[in-house]
């Protein structure tokens, strides 16, 4: 099956500066790959996602980028802010998202004031 | 728009004792909804998928006769966990698939289970 690795496991940077999370995976044919914020004791929220015909993608401070070559793919988080420590996770999906998630083991995004 | 529900939000219940949780799509229909569980500072791990009325598919290891799912229609699915045991304890999170997005998951807010 699908193996998502997710690095770092904790990520400390200061307010304003980016922040990158990478993940790999390993089923070359997984074509889906959300990203999702989750807070302390709450759901994950979707905050962006990439399907395999797209190389990367924008939505304000978020981007994604993907190349599958690799079986790579990362999130950057620009002009970060207090609001956005949180813990992150990949996930991978053959089946689009109408197909259960492989997720990565998570990030904690810490933003130093 | 996106919405998904569960209840409860979290249960306390004795030891050899079912509980149920209910997960609902408040404002699209689901044609697939996903189970799956979150143990503490761990990541999620799927453990089923369910469709409007068909079986469930369990993914390796997890128990079908323990986890039921039902998925009486295209905006609810229940999990119910018979003769709770302390090590069920965990964070049970729904998904649905559907919506505005083309096959995008939305999760619900998540149950935590506590068995004593």
């Amino acid at each position: 099956g699908e193996n998502v690795e997710q690095h770092p496991s904790t990520l400390s940077v200061q307010e304003g500066d980016s922040a990158v999370i990478k993940c790999t995976y390993s089923d070359s044919a997984s074509n889906y790959f959300p990203w999702y914020k989750q807070e302390l004791g709450k759901g994950p929220q979707l905050i962006i996602d990439i399907r395999s015909n797209v190389g990367e993608k924008k939505d304000q401070r978020i981007a994604v980028t993907l190349n599958k070559t690799a079986k790579h793919f990362s999130l950057h988080i620009t002009e970060t802010q207090p609001e956005d420590s949180a813990v992150y996770f990949c996930a991978a999906s053959i089946g689009g998202g109408a197909d259960g998630l492989t997720f990565g083991k998570g990030t904690h995004l810490i933003i130093q004031p | 728009g996106a919405v998904v529900s569960q209840h409860p939000s979290w249960v306390i219940c004795k030891s050899g004792t079912s509980v149920k949780i209910e997960c609902r799509s408040l404002d699209f229909q689901a044609t697939t909804m996903f189970w799956y569980r979150q143990f503490p500072k761990q990541s999620l791990m799927l453990m089923a998928t369910s469709n409007e009325g068909s079986k469930a598919t369990y993914e390796q290891g997890v128990e079908k006769d323990k986890f039921l799912i039902n998925h009486a229609s295209l905006t609810l699915s229940t999990l119910t966990v018979t003769s709770a045991h302390p090590e069920d304890s965990s964070f049970y999170i729904c998904s649905a698939e559907g919506g505005s997005g083309v096959e995008t998951q939305y999760f619900g807010p998540g149950t935590r289970l506590l068995v004593l």
